[in-house]
């Protein structure tokens, strides 16, 4: 298997413009993780999905972003409009299922925000 | 709320000494605990999975310790080399599900 896979891997943008990231998780895996990190807060967990349904997106810092999946093999992130503090590595993984299992990550996407 | 703290921040040792990198959570109802390697500008590359029910994990020459009752886990390096030099991330999983994270330990070892 290729692995958790993530486009772009650099997005540069100018602020107000919609950002679309994407992920495809190991096949056959069922849970699914959006985290993002800065140098200032680390890795952060925006949301994460099990079977394709959003579980918690407490971590979604606001009405901006937004997350879906749907189907087993594709999900993307949104961030619109986007604005410079977005600026950040957006990571992408995936276990087998949610709880005791490894989780692999993709090699994120680097987004920046003039 | 479940928090993880490494400790320390950061590292430097020179090549072949033994290193121990601490990791603690407040919260020991957990799944599991993972460590991760980061090197920059990459991904997290995983290292060891311990699950809740096992004390340690090994692989080469990493070992890692889990003790629940405590809240703490430690990652063994054995006779570190340069290309160890990276940031090590534990994340512990909780009954939600979703990995949280330490800040890292930044090590370096030098030639």
């Amino acid at each position: 298997d290729a692995g958790v896979i993530q486009s772009p891997r650099h997005e540069v943008t100018e602020m107000g413009q919609e950002v679309t990231l994407r992920c495809k998780p190991i096949s056959g895996h069922n849970s699914l993780f959006w985290y993002r990190q800065t140098m200032m807060r680390g890795l952060e967990l925006l949301i994460y999905f099990n079977n394709n349904v959003p579980i918690d997106d407490s971590g979604m810092p606001e009405d901006r972003f937004s997350a879906k999946m749907p189907n087993a093999s594709f999900s993307t992130l949104k961030i619109q409009p986007s604005e410079p503090r977005d600026s950040a590595v957006y990571f992408c993984a995936s276990t087998p299922n949610s709880g005791n299992t490894e989780a692999f990550f993709g090699q994120g996407t680097r987004l920046t925000v003039v | 709320k479940q928090e993880v703290t490494q400790i320390p921040a950061a590292l430097s040792v020179p090549e072949g000494e033994n290193l121990v990198l601490n990791c603690s959570f407040t919260d020991s109802a957990i799944y599991n605990l993972q460590w991760f390697r980061q090197d920059p500008g990459k991904g997290l590359t995983s290292l060891l999975l311990i699950q809740s029910s096992q004390r340690e994990q090994t692989s080469g020459r990493l070992n890692a310790s889990l003790d629940k009752s405590s809240g703490r886990s430690t990652l063994y390096i054995a006779a570190s080399q340069p290309g160890d030099s990276a940031t090590y991330l534990c994340a512990v999983v909780p009954h939600t599900g979703k990995l949280i994270f330490g800040q890292g330990t930044t090590l370096q070892v030098k030639p």
